[in-house]
Protein backbone atom coordinates (compact mmCIF):
# COMPACT_ATOMS: atom_id res chain seq x y z
CA UNK A 1 0.00 0.00 0.00
CA UNK A 2 1.39 3.52 -0.62
CA UNK A 3 1.57 5.03 2.36
CA UNK A 4 1.64 8.97 3.63
CA UNK A 5 3.15 11.13 5.42
CA UNK A 6 1.65 13.95 8.11
CA UNK A 7 3.28 15.95 10.68
CA UNK A 8 1.95 14.82 14.08
CA UNK A 9 0.75 18.04 15.54
CA UNK A 10 -0.11 21.70 14.25
CA UNK A 11 -1.37 25.04 15.37
CA UNK A 12 -3.84 27.90 14.07
CA UNK A 13 -5.43 30.63 15.29
CA UNK A 14 -9.04 31.25 14.66
CA UNK A 15 -10.39 32.54 11.71
CA UNK A 16 -6.92 32.38 9.97
CA UNK A 17 -6.53 29.93 6.74
CA UNK A 18 -4.64 26.60 7.55
CA UNK A 19 -2.44 24.65 5.34
CA UNK A 20 -2.15 21.07 6.37
CA UNK A 21 0.32 19.41 4.13
CA UNK A 22 0.41 15.19 3.11
CA UNK A 23 3.50 13.60 1.45
CA UNK A 24 2.84 10.50 -1.02
CA UNK A 25 6.14 10.25 -2.45
CA UNK A 26 4.89 6.31 -3.72
CA UNK A 27 1.57 7.50 -5.05
CA UNK A 28 0.28 5.83 -8.20
CA UNK A 29 -1.24 6.85 -11.38
CA UNK A 30 -4.69 5.26 -10.00
CA UNK A 31 -4.61 6.29 -6.33
CA UNK A 32 -6.92 8.75 -5.62
CA UNK A 33 -6.20 11.17 -2.35
CA UNK A 34 -8.48 11.28 0.15
CA UNK A 35 -8.92 13.47 3.11
CA UNK A 36 -10.89 12.69 6.45
CA UNK A 37 -11.31 14.21 10.01
CA UNK A 38 -11.99 12.67 13.74
CA UNK A 39 -13.21 14.41 16.18
CA UNK A 40 -12.85 12.84 19.91
CA UNK A 41 -14.78 10.03 20.46
CA UNK A 42 -16.42 9.64 17.06
CA UNK A 43 -15.97 8.53 13.40
CA UNK A 44 -14.01 9.60 11.05
CA UNK A 45 -16.01 12.33 8.41
CA UNK A 46 -15.24 12.90 5.00
CA UNK A 47 -13.79 16.05 3.87
CA UNK A 48 -12.33 16.15 0.22
CA UNK A 49 -10.85 13.85 -1.93
CA UNK A 50 -8.82 14.78 -5.73
CA UNK A 51 -6.95 12.68 -8.49
CA UNK A 52 -4.91 15.53 -10.66
CA UNK A 53 -6.64 18.86 -10.18
CA UNK A 54 -7.08 20.84 -7.21
CA UNK A 55 -10.98 20.45 -5.68
CA UNK A 56 -12.90 22.72 -3.64
CA UNK A 57 -16.08 22.15 -1.54
CA UNK A 58 -18.17 23.51 1.03
CA UNK A 59 -15.74 22.11 3.55
CA UNK A 60 -11.68 22.60 2.16
CA UNK A 61 -9.81 22.95 -1.15
CA UNK A 62 -7.00 20.31 -1.78
CA UNK A 63 -4.00 21.25 -3.63
CA UNK A 64 -2.17 18.58 -5.31
CA UNK A 65 1.08 19.11 -6.79
CA UNK A 66 2.04 18.71 -10.39
CA UNK A 67 3.78 15.72 -9.23
CA UNK A 68 1.15 14.34 -6.86
CA UNK A 69 3.50 13.28 -4.73
CA UNK A 70 2.06 15.90 -1.80
CA UNK A 71 -0.78 17.57 -1.22
CA UNK A 72 -2.09 20.49 1.17
CA UNK A 73 -5.78 20.33 2.44
CA UNK A 74 -6.97 23.63 2.98
CA UNK A 75 -9.02 25.33 5.44
CA UNK A 76 -9.93 28.89 4.29
CA UNK A 77 -10.62 29.93 7.92
CA UNK A 78 -10.40 28.02 10.75
CA UNK A 79 -12.94 27.88 13.55
CA UNK A 80 -12.81 25.88 17.02
CA UNK A 81 -15.22 23.54 15.40
CA UNK A 82 -12.53 22.20 12.80
CA UNK A 83 -9.79 21.25 15.95
CA UNK A 84 -9.69 17.64 15.32
CA UNK A 85 -7.41 14.97 13.85
CA UNK A 86 -6.97 15.10 9.87
CA UNK A 87 -5.93 11.95 7.69
CA UNK A 88 -4.63 12.44 4.42
CA UNK A 89 -5.20 8.93 2.70
CA UNK A 90 -4.36 7.06 -0.50
CA UNK A 91 -7.33 5.28 -2.43
CA UNK A 92 -7.12 2.46 -5.48
CA UNK A 93 -8.94 -0.70 -5.95
CA UNK A 94 -6.52 -2.50 -4.66
CA UNK A 95 -6.14 -0.60 -1.51
CA UNK A 96 -6.89 -1.81 2.25
CA UNK A 97 -7.33 2.14 3.35
CA UNK A 98 -4.85 2.43 5.79
CA UNK A 99 -4.67 5.16 7.88
CA UNK A 100 -1.95 6.64 9.48
CA UNK A 101 -1.59 8.68 12.54
CA UNK A 102 -2.83 11.89 11.09
CA UNK A 103 -1.98 15.70 11.98
CA UNK A 104 -3.95 16.87 14.95
CA UNK A 105 -4.99 20.44 14.50
CA UNK A 106 -5.53 22.65 17.21
CA UNK A 107 -7.50 25.98 16.86
CA UNK A 108 -6.82 29.02 19.41
CA UNK A 109 -8.76 31.96 19.58
CA UNK B 1 -31.03 10.17 7.01
CA UNK B 2 -29.31 7.40 5.59
CA UNK B 3 -26.44 6.39 7.89
CA UNK B 4 -24.31 3.74 9.51
CA UNK B 5 -25.70 2.33 13.09
CA UNK B 6 -22.99 0.87 15.48
CA UNK B 7 -24.52 -0.43 18.49
CA UNK B 8 -23.97 -0.51 21.43
CA UNK B 9 -21.55 2.64 21.98
CA UNK B 10 -19.98 1.64 24.77
CA UNK B 11 -19.78 -2.50 25.91
CA UNK B 12 -18.24 -3.79 28.44
CA UNK B 13 -17.14 -7.67 28.92
CA UNK B 14 -15.09 -10.16 31.08
CA UNK B 15 -12.21 -11.77 29.55
CA UNK B 16 -12.94 -15.28 27.73
CA UNK B 17 -16.24 -14.28 26.71
CA UNK B 18 -17.15 -13.49 22.34
CA UNK B 19 -18.67 -10.52 22.05
CA UNK B 20 -20.56 -9.11 18.59
CA UNK B 21 -20.95 -5.21 17.59
CA UNK B 22 -23.26 -4.66 15.24
CA UNK B 23 -22.85 -2.56 11.85
CA UNK B 24 -25.97 -1.70 10.02
CA UNK B 25 -26.16 0.88 7.05
CA UNK B 26 -29.16 2.17 5.00
CA UNK B 27 -26.89 3.69 2.09
CA UNK B 28 -27.10 0.59 -0.17
CA UNK B 29 -23.38 0.38 -0.36
CA UNK B 30 -21.81 -2.39 -0.85
CA UNK B 31 -18.71 -2.08 0.65
CA UNK B 32 -18.31 -2.67 4.58
CA UNK B 33 -15.61 -2.21 6.05
CA UNK B 34 -14.38 -2.96 10.31
CA UNK B 35 -11.22 -1.12 11.24
CA UNK B 36 -9.84 -0.81 14.76
CA UNK B 37 -8.54 1.99 16.77
CA UNK B 38 -6.20 2.50 20.07
CA UNK B 39 -5.40 5.43 21.86
CA UNK B 40 -3.58 8.21 20.01
CA UNK B 41 -3.27 5.61 17.09
CA UNK B 42 -4.82 5.49 13.48
CA UNK B 43 -7.21 3.09 11.98
CA UNK B 44 -5.90 -0.26 11.70
CA UNK B 45 -8.46 -2.69 9.33
CA UNK B 46 -9.73 -6.18 10.63
CA UNK B 47 -12.13 -7.18 7.98
CA UNK B 48 -13.42 -5.75 4.61
CA UNK B 49 -16.54 -7.13 2.56
CA UNK B 50 -16.91 -6.19 -0.86
CA UNK B 51 -20.21 -7.84 -1.49
CA UNK B 52 -22.48 -10.09 -0.04
CA UNK B 53 -21.77 -13.64 1.47
CA UNK B 54 -18.18 -12.54 0.96
CA UNK B 55 -15.70 -11.29 3.04
CA UNK B 56 -11.27 -10.27 3.09
CA UNK B 57 -9.18 -10.64 5.93
CA UNK B 58 -7.65 -7.12 6.85
CA UNK B 59 -4.23 -6.38 8.29
CA UNK B 60 -5.44 -7.59 12.21
CA UNK B 61 -7.40 -9.98 11.75
CA UNK B 62 -6.25 -12.68 14.14
CA UNK B 63 -9.17 -13.00 17.35
CA UNK B 64 -12.04 -11.63 14.88
CA UNK B 65 -14.43 -12.93 12.70
CA UNK B 66 -17.47 -11.27 10.87
CA UNK B 67 -20.23 -12.04 8.51
CA UNK B 68 -22.50 -10.57 5.75
CA UNK B 69 -25.23 -12.34 4.77
CA UNK B 70 -27.31 -9.26 3.75
CA UNK B 71 -26.13 -6.02 2.49
CA UNK B 72 -26.87 -3.54 5.02
CA UNK B 73 -25.31 -5.47 8.00
CA UNK B 74 -21.76 -6.78 8.98
CA UNK B 75 -21.72 -7.67 12.12
CA UNK B 76 -17.90 -8.41 13.89
CA UNK B 77 -17.45 -10.75 16.34
CA UNK B 78 -14.71 -10.19 18.85
CA UNK B 79 -13.51 -13.82 19.97
CA UNK B 80 -11.71 -14.83 23.26
CA UNK B 81 -8.43 -15.76 21.36
CA UNK B 82 -7.93 -11.37 20.45
CA UNK B 83 -5.52 -10.78 22.85
CA UNK B 84 -6.20 -6.75 23.48
CA UNK B 85 -9.24 -6.73 22.26
CA UNK B 86 -10.14 -3.43 24.52
CA UNK B 87 -10.84 -0.91 21.87
CA UNK B 88 -12.84 1.85 19.75
CA UNK B 89 -14.08 -0.21 17.11
CA UNK B 90 -15.42 1.65 13.58
CA UNK B 91 -17.28 0.39 10.74
CA UNK B 92 -17.15 2.32 7.71
CA UNK B 93 -19.16 1.46 4.65
CA UNK B 94 -18.70 2.68 0.47
CA UNK B 95 -20.26 2.63 -2.62
CA UNK B 96 -17.82 0.25 -3.74
CA UNK B 97 -14.74 -1.03 -3.03
CA UNK B 98 -13.73 -1.24 -7.04
CA UNK B 99 -14.73 2.56 -7.00
CA UNK B 100 -11.65 4.31 -5.35
CA UNK B 101 -13.01 7.90 -6.14
CA UNK B 102 -16.12 6.98 -3.53
CA UNK B 103 -15.48 7.99 0.22
CA UNK B 104 -15.98 6.54 3.11
CA UNK B 105 -19.16 6.81 5.73
CA UNK B 106 -18.21 5.90 8.92
CA UNK B 107 -20.39 4.86 11.96
CA UNK B 108 -20.09 6.70 15.35
CA UNK B 109 -18.00 3.67 16.94
CA UNK B 110 -18.35 0.96 19.72
CA UNK B 111 -15.96 1.01 22.68
CA UNK B 112 -15.43 -2.13 23.81
CA UNK B 113 -13.40 -2.69 27.28
CA UNK B 114 -12.96 -6.10 28.11
CA UNK B 115 -11.64 -6.98 31.88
Amino acid sequence: DAKTTQPNSMESNEEEPVHLPCNHSTISGTDYIHWYRQLPSQGPEYVIHGLTSNVNNRMASLAIAEDRKSSTLILHRATLRDAAVYYCILRDTASKLTFGTGTRLQVTL
Amino acid sequence: DGGITQSPKYLFRKEGQNVTLSCEQNLNHDAMYWYRQDPGQGLRLIYYSQIVNDFQKGDIAEGYSVSREKNESFPLTVTSAQKNPTAFYLCASSISRQRHNSPLHFGNGTRLTVT
